[in-house]
């Protein structure tokens, strides 16, 4: 299978903060990358759709200027959640799309908010 | 509105038993995935069906796609607590990946 990284795994921050979160796809090239949110004892939602070279595609309810997405290469797409606050600290999951196959994913990023 | 039902939400058998969890929507999807997902860990594909009534057997865990492509199901034959973890379906619709709540699965050894 193909693998996808995420760095950091975990990351604690105070209020006010901004954070990145990389994901990286290791061994294929990605041009979609997706980007999940998921709370404690909940599922995985779609937060945004990464596409290289062009801007993201968010899902509804999403803030883009708090989320901030870039997919500046074919191995790479960040997150950047801007001014991060309590309510913010979840668990982030990535995964990146191998045309003709399927969608792997990152072994998530958690993210505390103090 | 959830696309993707799972039931139940949580499931605590001994182990030994055998567990069917199922995964029901109103949609139609083009394909069906199963993952589990292991606490603190990001979610790891079983397997993925596509066609309406396919039925995949991965060792102990057999998968089917309901004939209407709009559900299915995940029978576990003699659960070990080794397969304790969430489970998750996921259906494809318009290149992205929709998930459900989940099954949360605990094997008592």
């Amino acid at each position: 299978g193909a693998v996808v990284s995420q760095h950091p795994s975990w990351v604690i921050c105070k209020s006010g903060t901004s954070v990145k979160i990389e994901c990286r796809s290791l061994d294929f090239q990605a041009t979609t990358m997706f980007w999940y949110r998921q709370f404690p004892k909940q599922s995985l939602m779609l937060m945004a759709t990464s596409n290289e070279g062009s801007k993201a595609t968010y899902e509804q309810g999403v803030e883009k200027d708090k989320f901030l997405i870039n997919h500046a290469s074919l191995t790479l797409s960040t997150l950047t959640v801007t001014s991060a606050h309590p309510e913010d600290s979840s668990f982030y999951i990535c995964s990146a799309y191998r045309d003709g196959d399927t969608q792997y994913f990152g072994p998530g990023t958690r993210l505390t908010v103090l | 509105t959830q696309l993707l039902e799972q039931s139940p939400q949580f499931l605590s058998i001994q182990e030994g038993e055998n567990l069917t969890v199922y995964c029901n929507s109103s949609s139609v999807f083009s394909s069906l995935q199963w993952y589990r997902q292991e606490p603190g860990e990001g979610p790891v594909l079983l397997v993925t069906v596509v066609t309406g009534g396919e039925v995949k057997k991965l060792k102990r865990l057999t998968f089917q796609f309901g004939d209407a492509r709009k559900d299915s199901s995940l029978h576990i034959t003699a659960a070990q607590p080794g397969d304790t973890g969430l489970y998750l379906c996921a259906g494809g619709r318009d290149d992205k990946i929709i998930f459900g709540k989940g099954t949360r699965l605990h094997i008592l050894p």
